[in-house]
């Protein structure tokens, strides 16, 4: 099962931030949160990914509560392109990388 | 830079034919994957081979099975194909440690 929690849904507003929560309140020390979306059913897409530390990247940023039992991920400013399922994932920082994928959370940016 | 390849796109077999999705990366990456998705739901994954040479078992691996043909390709095998094996395949690949898996575009199966 999915060690993650994520609303089915949200909207935001085209040129607003978009700021997706996810709960991951059972997560271990040595375990990693990754970001990835999908787009139309294609392929998943790496966002970003961070252990403790808040991480920014082109794309987006990662924020992380002290305790580590939740993020946020922070798309500065959306556009109808960035309208997409996007999934928070916990893996350990083991060899094997399995990702555990939950249903995520579909991202409507409008116009 | 092609990244991960995916062939067939689509497919549509018949009950109990056979088939084989091949996968192939040009990143020089370790590790391979292959996820389905079914409507509605997160990928879930079937098997992965950690390094050339080695296989294992995923989440869903009744009725797959696999092939790591060298470190560029992995491919995944359907000896009796059911309805219920209908889904969308991806395969990725990943290069080590905390690097991300790189996905490709999937292929779309169809069984009668």
């Amino acid at each position: 099962d999915a060690k993650t929690t994520q609303p089915p849904s949200m909207d935001c507003a085209e040129g607003r931030a978009a700021n997706l929560p996810c709960n991951h309140s059972t997560i271990s020390g040595n375990e990693y949160v990754y970001w990835y979306r999908q787009i139309h059913s294609q392929g998943p897409q790496y966002i970003i990914h961070g252990l403790k530390n808040n991480e920014t990247n082109e794309m987006a940023s990662l924020i992380i509560t002290e305790d580590r039992k939740s993020s946020t991920l922070i798309l500065p400013h959306a556009t109808l392109r960035d309208t997409a399922v996007y999934y928070c994932i916990v893996r350990d920082g083991g060899a094997t990388n399995k990702l555990i994928f939950g249903t995520g959370t579909l991202l409507a940016v409008q116009p | 830079n092609a990244g991960v390849t995916q062939t067939p796109k689509f497919q549509v077999l018949k009950t109990g034919q056979s088939m084989t999705l091949q996968c192939a990366q040009d990143m020089n990456h370790n590790s391979m994957y292959w996820y389905r998705q079914d409507p509605g739901m997160g990928l879930r994954l079937i098997y992965y081979s950690a390094s050339e040479g080695t296989t294992d078992k995923g989440e869903v691996p009744n009725g797959y099975n696999v092939s790591r043909l060298n470190k560029r390709e992995f491919s995944l095998r359907l000896e009796s194909a059911a309805p219920s094996q209908t889904s969308v395949y991806f395969c990725a690949s990943r290069l080590t440690g905390l690097q991300p898996q790189h996905f490709g575009d999937g292929t779309r199966l169809s069984i009668l």
